[in-house]
């Protein structure tokens, strides 16, 4: 199994700019879920989904779109690129969410710089 | 605001030695996990405890759970220079859906 894969791995955006960073899990992962880590910082909920066709906001949802038309995948679009959106971002996935949370499993990250 | 809060922000021990960091968290929860993070990669899961649990081992690693202080403890055991990385410690609130949510991590580095 590949697990949580991501791309692209680097990306520089110029403000105003719309992008979609792509998250692919093959381990039948009900949950999947998309974080930003800024510097020296934890990790913060944008959008997370509990399967297909099923999407939520997390803590700081503002200037991201997600839909989940797979189990398999489950994209973030940058609507309007700004300088506060550069990050980096992890795509994680879990069997179940909720009250029986699994083992997450992360993605190696998207590394954004918006100009 | 995060739910989780790691103490100390950062620690720095020599090889052998024992390493602890402290996670606080504001609501009730289902579950605590810990995850490990090295520099510029995604997070490996660690270890999860269940809000019925108080304690839980894996290995070098040894985690507690007090809920009515809603606090958790990971201790690493003689710990080694691949130890060196970040630590985070994350809730699934009881309530307020399926959100993982974690806090900012302690930085441990293992001199060797």
């Amino acid at each position: 199994n590949a697990g949580v894969t991501q791309t692209p791995k680097f990306q520089v955006l110029k403000t105003g700019q719309s992008m979609t960073l792509q998250c692919a899990q093959d381990m039948n992962h009900e949950y999947m879920s998309w974080y930003r880590q800024d510097p020296g910082m934890g990790l913060r909920l944008i959008h997370y989904s509990v399967g297909a066709g099923i999407t939520d906001q997390g803590e700081v949802p503002n200037g991201y779109n997600v839909s989940r038309s797979t189990t398999e995948d489950f994209p973030l679009r940058l609507l309007s690129a700004a300088p506060s959106q550069t990050s980096v971002y992890f795509c994680a996935s879990s069997y179940r969410g909720g009250p029986n949370t699994d083992t997450q499993y992360f993605g190696p990250g998207t590394r954004l710089t918006v100009l | 605001s995060q739910q989780g809060e790691e103490d100390p922000q950062a620690l720095s021990i020599q090889e052998g030695e024992n390493a602890t960091m402290n996670c606080s968290y504001k609501t009730s929860i289902n579950n605590l996990q810990w995850y490990r993070q090295n520099s510029g990669r995604g997070l490996v899961h660690l270890i999860l405890i269940r809000s019925n649990e108080r304690e839980k081992h894996s290995g070098r690693l040894r985690v507690t759970l007090d809920t009515s202080k809603k606090s958790s403890s990971l201790l690493i055991t003689a710990s080694r220079a691949a130890d060196t990385a970040s630590y985070f410690c994350a809730t699934d609130a009881e309530t307020g859906g399926f959100k993982t949510i974690f806090g900012a991590g302690t930085r441990l580095f293992v001199k060797a």
